[in-house]
């Protein structure tokens, strides 16, 4: 069974600074996909960025970017320049080609300070 | 374009009692699938439902039962109820053909309370 193990209850950046929040996934599929979602206290979900695995470059959105390590299974997100609405819940996500549903790790608390 | 829609937004129910959830997908969105996100944990996957037809579920008993209407719109039904099904229910709709890129679209959740 796949699963997705967020390390990191909880973090703090100083806004404009960069911060990093990890994830490690567990599959023995060769074909899938990798989520970060975004949970504001609104708890609306928002997807943040994905990427998929055949692809070998990191998905790049704006300020989000990950480093993605296929062979380690390791699926970091890094937020560029924080903003005070970066504070939220970050979920890392995965789905195997065959599914139609994500698995969600236990999330990540981020909060950035002014 | 009006965005994914749940009802109500907080209740509270009593252990042994039933409950149903609405949710109203995205304008266009054929695929809607549920999620339980208890305190403190990340979502969990309910079931999915494609052209009014179950394509998916969890590991989640039979009391959690639902539907998914011809405009789309999609009920969550729990019956005899459980202190552990305290949680927020997520409700996600999509285009079939974007599953794959991820892109659901989430309402913001309905807070159930079992007492």
């Amino acid at each position: 069974a796949q699963t997705v193990t967020q390390s990191q209850p909880e973090m703090s950046v100083q806004e404009a600074e960069t911060v990093t929040l990890s994830c490690t996934y567990d599959t023995s599929e060769n074909n899938y996909y990798l989520f970060w979602y975004k949970q504001p206290p609104s708890r609306q979900m928002i997807l943040v960025i994905r990427q998929e695995a055949y692809k070998q470059q990191n998905a790049t959105e704006n300020r989000f970017s990950v480093n993605f390590q296929k062979a380690a299974k390791s699926f970091s997100l890094k937020i560029s320049d924080s903003q005070l609405g970066d504070t939220a819940m970050y979920f890392c996500a995965f789905r195997g080609r065959s599914q139609g549903n994500l698995i969600f790790g236990k999330g990540t608390k981020l909060s950035v300070k002014p | 374009e009006t965005g994914v829609t749940q009802s109500p937004t907080h209740l509270i129910k009593t252990r042994g009692q039933q409950v149903t959830l609405r949710c109203s997908s995205q304008s266009g969105h054929n695929t809607v699938s549920w999620y339980q996100q208890a305190l403190g944990q990340g979502p969990q996957f309910i079931f999915q439902y494609y052209r009014e037809e179950e394509n998916g579920r969890g590991n989640f008993p039979p009391r959690f039962s639902g539907l998914q209407f011809p405009n789309y719109s999609s009920e969550l039904n729990v019956n005899a109820l459980e202190l552990d099904d305290s949680a927020l229910y997520l409700c996600a709709s999509s285009l079939a053909r974007s599953l794959n890129t991820g892109e659901l679209f989430f309402g913001e959740g309905s807070r159930l309370t079992v007492l």
